[in-house]
């Protein structure tokens, strides 16, 4: 009865060092979201992912950032070449079936970049 | 372009009292409004939601209530607890969008013995 599982919990890179961030869904959850939450403001959408597809990607930054969710395996979030505003919460979501009707969240992975 | 908002930034309320969290929108177009309660350092844990087509939802000590032509939803938690202290995000999810959802920027609750 394991919930979204995240890892890792902590992640610290240095400018210009890659940062990937993994997000398993609940048993039986086939959709993922990956949210960002800057240090005094509320959580921001990026990215929302099925099984091998990227459904809805507009909240991701432009460059650097990639999300994927392969047939097996968790979900990855990478950074490529991490800057000190990338240092954030990063919460992963998922969903059975799609809808609103509700979303269960990961612990999250802090990410802070020196 | 803040479609979600939660003007009070802070409450704070006694114990065994009523705690009302308020949450304005501005897109007519979500089918889903939802609450999260997130503690510092953990991920935010889903509350309560409502549906588009109803005025009121209920669920022991907490009830949303919506307010469609106002573009107004708010939380009930009644009676308050001192575990309730917490932020509550309110977060709408719009209408074919797969269940994405937008938040506001939350409300930080203390709930005082």
């Amino acid at each position: 009865n394991a919930g979204v599982m995240q890892n890792p919990r902590h992640l610290v890179r240095r400018r210009g060092q890659e940062a990937r961030l993994r997000c398993s869904p609940m048993k039986g959850h086939s959709h993922v979201y990956w949210y960002r939450q800057l240090p005094e403001e509320g959580l921001k959408f990026m990215v929302y992912l099925q099984k091998e597809n990227i459904i809805d990607e507009s909240g991701m930054p432009k460059e650097r950032f990639s999300a994927e969710f392969p047939k097996e395996g968790p979900s990855i979030l990478r950074i490529q070449q991490v800057v000190r505003g990338d240092s954030a919460a990063y919460f992963c979501a998922s969903s059975e079936a799609g809808t609103g009707a509700g979303a269960f969240f990961g612990q999250g992975t802090r990410l802070t970049v020196v | 372009d803040q479609q979600v908002k939660q003007n009070s930034p802070s409450l704070s309320v006694q114990e065994g009292r009523i705690s009302i969290l308020n949450c304005d929108y501005t897109n007519s177009m979500f089918d889903y409004f939802l609450w999260y309660k997130k503690y510092p350092a953990e991920g935010p844990t889903f509350l309560i939601s409502i549906s588009s087509i109803k005025d009121k939802n209920e669920d022991g000590r907490f009830t949303v209530f919506l307010n469609k032509s106002a573009k107004h939803l708010s939380l009930h938690i009644v009676p308050s607890q001192p575990g309730d202290s917490a932020v509550y995000f309110c977060a709408p999810s719009p209408y074919n969008q797969g269940g994405k959802l937008i938040f506001g920027q939350g409300t930080e609750l203390s709930v005082k013995p």
